[in-house]
């Protein structure tokens, strides 16, 4: 299984930009990065993808280095609602299983 | 859309006992995998489940059991329970060819 690296914990203050760094120098040609996060008493939910490219939606940003070595979430205005442990993975296949690490368990101050 | 829901919340069993948890995926959903959430971990794969048969399982011992339903809703059994097996059981709902997963709130499990 692929392996990701992030730190265990990072605090941000409230309506400031978050970049949740992820390395996963193990990375194939074919994995996708996804990243989830899972607020307190709750199942984890999805919040970004991609392959190569940077990736934006509603919810966050995905920046991923030119070689894939390491990837960076941004949620450009943290709130209070965005505390929660966020889970960097790779997935080759569609079928394929998450592995979830520890994740990064993200505290905003206001 | 009710989303995926999981069922019951909340479970006391004792060591020896055995439990089913339930799991309703989101609507049009075909896929159902089960993962294991210990406290202050990610969750862990245990299965998979599609077209009512095991696609993939991960490192858990056969004391861990699913089915999945014509209707695509799916049951983990586990047998001869340890205290180990206190938990948060998630299920995670899916079309057989998307990149997403769509988990439930969970059940937690504590064994005495």
């Amino acid at each position: 299984d692929a392996k990701t690296t992030q730190p265990n914990s990072m605090e941000s203050n409230e309506e400031e930009p978050v970049h949740l760094p992820c390395n996963h120098s193990t990375i194939s040609g074919t994995d996708y990065i996804h990243w989830y996060r899972q607020l307190p008493s709750q199942g984890p939910e999805y919040v970004i993808h991609g392959l190569t490219s940077n990736v934006n939606n509603r919810m966050a940003s995905l920046a991923i280095a030119e070689d894939r070595k390491s990837s960076t979430l941004i949620l450009h205005r943290a709130t209070l609602r965005d505390a929660a442990v966020y889970y960097c993975i790779l997935r080759d296949e569609v079928w394929d299983q998450f592995y979830f690490g520890t994740g990064t368990s993200l505290t905003v101050i206001p | 859309d009710a989303g995926v829901t999981q069922s019951p919340t909340h479970l006391i069993k004792t060591r020896g006992q055995q439990v089913t948890l339930r799991c309703s995926p989101k609507s049009g959903h075909d896929t159902v995998s089960w993962y294991q959430q210990a406290l202050g971990q990610g969750p862990q794969f245990i299965f998979q489940y599609y077209e009512e048969e095991e696609r993939q399982r991960g490192n858990f011992p056969d004391r861990f059991s699913g089915h999945q339903f014509p209707n695509y809703s799916s049951e983990l059994n586990v047998n001869a329970l340890l205290l180990g097996d206190s938990a948060l059981y998630l299920c995670a709902s899916s079309l057989d060819d998307a990149e997403t997963q769509y988990f439930g709130p969970g059940t937690r499990l504590l064994v005495l």
